[in-house]
């Protein structure tokens, strides 16, 4: 199994860009999720989902969509990028039932907004 | 308000010698409680974690961490820390009726040789 992937690893953009970050899993989770990491703030949490075709919003949803078509893909989307979305983005992904909140983490794409 | 807070942003220690991290959360009831470690550059690795049961747990890398309900508190512990151990580590806490985890800001370990 690869686990959790994330691509790209680095990204740059121009303010009022738009972008999509891919994350895919193929441990057939139900649930996945998207944190975005800033220094001195831990991970928080921007959208998750429970299922393909369910979505939430998180802690930091603005400027943020998701989408969730299938079990293994859960794409986050930038809609006008601002330097305030420089952040690291980490998706992750959980079993529903079994290991309680455990969570599985990719390998993060850090994105910067000139 | 659920709140998980880690009241040391850095700490240094020399290789060999003991660590103790700290991980305070404010939940209404008992949470489920994580540990995870994030080398440099890297996604983050889950050390251990406490659903229920012996309040002392054991984790990879021969980190353990105690529960102790009357504290609130779920620290991580290390008898003797390897230079590979400098990393940034963070607490994480959900409930069992909510997938959502709440992260602590991390505490960044140096260690020294």
């Amino acid at each position: 199994n690869a686990g959790v992937t994330q691509t790209p690893k680095f990204q740059v953009l121009k303010t009022g860009q738009s972008m999509t970050l891919q994350c895919a899993q193929d441990m057939n989770h139900e649930y996945m999720s998207w944190y975005r990491q800033d220094p001195g703030m831990g991970l928080r949490l921007i959208h998750y989902s429970v299922g393909a075709g369910i979505t939430d919003q998180g802690e930091v949803p603005n400027g943020y969509n998701v989408s969730r078509s299938t079990t293994e893909d859960f794409p986050l989307r930038l809609l006008s990028a601002a330097p305030s979305q420089t952040s690291v983005y980490f998706c992750a992904s959980s079993p529903l039932a079994g290991l309680g909140n455990e969570q599985f983490f990719g390998p993060g794409t850090r994105l910067t907004v000139l | 308000a659920q709140s998980v807070t880690q009241p040391d942003i850095h700490i240094t220690v020399s290789e060999g010698a003991s660590l103790e991290l700290r991980c305070n959360y404010s939940y209404g009831a008992t949470p489920y409680l994580f540990w995870y470690v994030q080398s440099p550059g890297q996604g983050l690795q889950l050390l251990l974690k406490y659903f229920s049961g012996d309040t002392l747990v054991q984790g990879i890398k021969g980190f353990e961490a105690e529960f102790k309900r009357s504290q609130s508190s779920f620290n991580l512990r290390k008898p003797s820390v390897h230079w590979s151990d400098a990393a940034e580590y963070f607490c994480a806490v959900g409930l069992s009726n909510d997938y959502k985890l709440s992260f602590g800001a991390g505490t960044t370990v140096t260690v020294r040789a």
